[in-house]
């Protein structure tokens, strides 16, 4: 069946250090990823996406890649800060553009 | 100038009873999602309506009924309520393609 992994529930960091998220798939050929935050109470807000065919995106601190051969996709926050603290989840699109969502990593920035 | 607006934001009933969640979006997208999160924060679609059509259904129990009147609204109605729909429900909007999806703030059921 398909699986998606995000590395760990909780990942926590000093401030000014670069957070790395990982998600793992299994069983599932997306044709492409999308990274979301989610704070607490909140619906999620969508952050980046990279296709199939893209080994990598960048937006000012944030910078998603994603092998189709590790079924993996990375996300990295440099320089990071307090306020990037959050749930972050990743979901990927298949076919009849569904949507499937990991159950995301809570990110805690340390000041 | 909310983009997705849901109502009611909380909603606590007791069990067997029959309630429904508007969803509401000015974003002129032409689709339009439902996903529960439950208590283990595990974000689920339930159904997906591409221009008032229903494109996606997952294995979602019957009680649940999606409903669109137009392209800018779809409501959830539940009947029967079970303590196991607690849960918070998501509404979302996105072009015909998901390529950015926009989310409302999120309803908490509460069944007693």
């Amino acid at each position: 069946s398909q699986k998606i992994e995000q590395n760990s529930e909780a990942l926590n960091i000093q401030e000014g250090k670069t957070a790395t998220l990982t998600c793992n798939y299994t069983n599932y050929s997306p044709a492409y990823l999308q990274w979301y935050r989610q704070d607490p109470g909140r619906g999620p807000v969508f952050l980046l996406l990279i296709r199939e065919n893209e080994k990598e995106k960048r937006k000012e601190r944030l910078k998603v890649t994603f092998d189709t051969t590790l079924k993996q996709s990375l996300f990295h926050i440099t320089a990071s800060q307090p306020a990037d603290s959050a749930t972050y989840l990743c979901a990927l699109v298949g076919g009849y553009q569904k949507v499937t969502f990991g159950i995301g990593t809570k990110l805690q920035v340390i000041p | 100038d909310t983009a997705v607006s849901q109502t009611p934001k909380y909603l606590v009933t007791q069990m067997g009873n029959d309630k429904s969640i508007k969803c509401e979006q000015n974003l002129g997208h032409d689709t339009m999602y439902w996903y529960k999160q439950d208590s283990k924060k595990f974000l689920k679609i339930m159904f997906s309506y591409n221009n008032k059509e229903l494109i996606i259904n997952e294995t979602v129990p019957n009680r649940f009924s999606p409903k669109s009147p137009d392209k800018a609204h779809l409501n959830l109605h539940i009947n029967s309520l079970e303590l196991g729909d607690s849960a918070v429900y998501f509404c979302a909007s996105s072009q015909s393609t998901p390529d950015t999806q926009y989310f409302g703030p999120g309803t908490r059921l509460t069944v007693l």
